[in-house]
């Protein structure tokens, strides 16, 4: 039962417009969201959280879009550029747990 | 320098092989880790250590035994794996109670 889902494996956008990576989860007892980046024969690098009793959160290019209800979340990256091609993680922490569940990841690739 | 170091960065064993995987941290953090990664897969958490005390196994074979002799430093110690095992295996880890998860660059393996 996969609890954090990314229905699209890859998404393709030419730089300078916006990219949006979706997301979607089941369990409502996540406390906190987050978004990886992966680049080929590294670790994912942490980008940007939000936290449940939030519905958005901005650090310079990147937002995080929260919507309880629908039980989605989005990652709005503006302006894109190439440095951003990668695989794109979403993640969810289990309230109250010390771990973090997975999606499947979007890979994004950001065309001059 | 991302702070959580693993070595090897790639292995190659055959199925009556014993092995380690190595992690250290250098950031100060209470809570290890490890992922891992199959193809086309999200993340799976395998193992989490908080303290030093393994607090999660998430349903691992035994054919995988973690070891965390310290706060810093993080083994995976493996014997007759299967070519199903082969896989990239990433370390992690976060401060006591953050969301945040630090990865290392993580082991690829593969299993003959």
């Amino acid at each position: 039962d996969q609890q954090v889902k990314q229905n699209s494996p890859s998404l393709s956008v030419q730089e300078g417009r916006i990219s949006i990576l979706n997301c979607d989860y089941t369990n409502s007892m996540f406390d906190y969201f987050l978004w990886y980046k992966k680049y080929p024969a590294e670790g994912p690098t942490f980008l940007i959280s939000i936290s449940s009793i939030k519905d958005k959160n901005e650090d310079g290019r990147f937002t995080v879009f929260l919507n309880k209800s629908a039980k989605h979340l989005s990652l709005h990256i503006v302006p894109s550029q190439p440095g951003d091609s990668a695989v794109y993680f979403c993640a969810a922490r289990l309230g109250g747990a010390q771990k973090l569940v997975f999606g499947q990841g979007t890979r994004l690739t950001i065309n001059p | 320098e991302t702070g959580v170091t693993q070595t090897p960065r790639h292995l190659v064993m055959g199925m009556t092989n014993k092995k380690s995987l190595k992690c250290e941290q250098h950031l100060g953090h209470n809570a290890m880790y490890w992922y891992k990664q199959s193809a086309k897969k999200p993340l799976e958490l395998m193992f989490v250590y908080s303290l030093e005390e393994r607090v999660e196994n998430n349903s691992v074979p035994s054919r995988f035994s973690p070891e965390c002799p310290n706060s810093s430093h993080l083994f995976l110690h493996l014997h007759t794996l299967q070519p199903e095992d082969s896989a990239l295996y990433l370390c992690a880890s976060s401060p006591l109670l953050d969301e945040k998860l630090f990865f290392g660059s993580g082991t690829q393996l593969s299993v003959l």
